[in-house]
């Protein structure tokens, strides 16, 4: 079946500073993928949607200058988290979505920022 | 806009004892209602699509069925492996977004 690379799986970072969050798709070719962000016991909330070699669009109250995501190939998809504070803590998950697979999840990153 | 209705948000059952989650939708048009378990710290994990009212999927001890208004997830004499979240989720005719329920939190006890 599909799977999803999602790396890291846990972060810590310092206020001020950015993160990185890297999803792949190992074994097929992700025609869109998804970001989302999950607080404890509640649900995935959509925070963007990208296509290869096209802006993401962001869902509204989204900030986009803060949530950098660059979806440079077919495969992979990043997720900029600039200067960090501690309210962006939270588990962040992505998603990926082929004609054949469906959507497929990443296992998620949770990120602590202190 | 879409809605997603997940009840109850927490079930306790006993080993062997069957029950049933509910995934209750609003959406202009429905391409496809998706059932997704997760654990906690984990991403999560593909159960079921469902397309069209009337179509039913099984795997193992969980059965999904669908109407228009609605989606139950059907546990069949569940074991403590079973406990966890359950997501549901629907994709409109329209776009590619799914939009997620609230999800109901399973624990099984032995």
């Amino acid at each position: 079946g599909a799977v999803v690379s999602q790396h890291p799986s846990r972060v810590i970072c310092k206020s001020g500073t950015s993160v990185k969050i890297e999803c792949r798709s190992l074994d097929f070719q992700a025609t869109t993928m998804f970001w989302y962000r999950q607080f404890p016991k509640q649900s995935l909330m959509l925070m963007a949607t990208s296509n290869e070699g096209s802006k993401a669009t962001y869902e509204q109250g989204v900030e986009k200058d803060k949530f950098l995501i660059n979806h440079a190939s077919l495969t992979l998809s990043t997720l900029t988290v600039t200067s960090a504070h501690p309210e962006d803590s939270s588990f962040y998950i992505c998603s990926a979505r082929d004609s054949r697979y469906g959507y497929t999840f990443g296992s998620g990153t949770r990120l602590t920022v202190v | 806009e879409d809605q997603v209705t997940q009840s109850p948000e927490a079930l306790r059952l006993q080993e062997g004892e069957s029950s049933s989650l509910n995934c209750s939708y609003t959406v202009s048009g429905l391409r496809g209602l998706f059932w997704y378990r997760q654990d906690p710290g984990k991403g999560p994990e593909f159960l079921f699509t469902l397309y069209s009212a009337g179509e039913e999927k099984e795997k193992e001890r969980l059965k999904a069925t669908l109407t228009k208004k609605e989606s139950f997830l059907h546990i069949t004499a569940p074991k403590p492996e079973d406990s966890a979240t359950y997501l549901c989720a629907v994709q409109e005719t329209s776009g590619s977004r799914l939009t997620f329920g609230e999800g109901t939190q399973l624990t099984v006890n032995p």
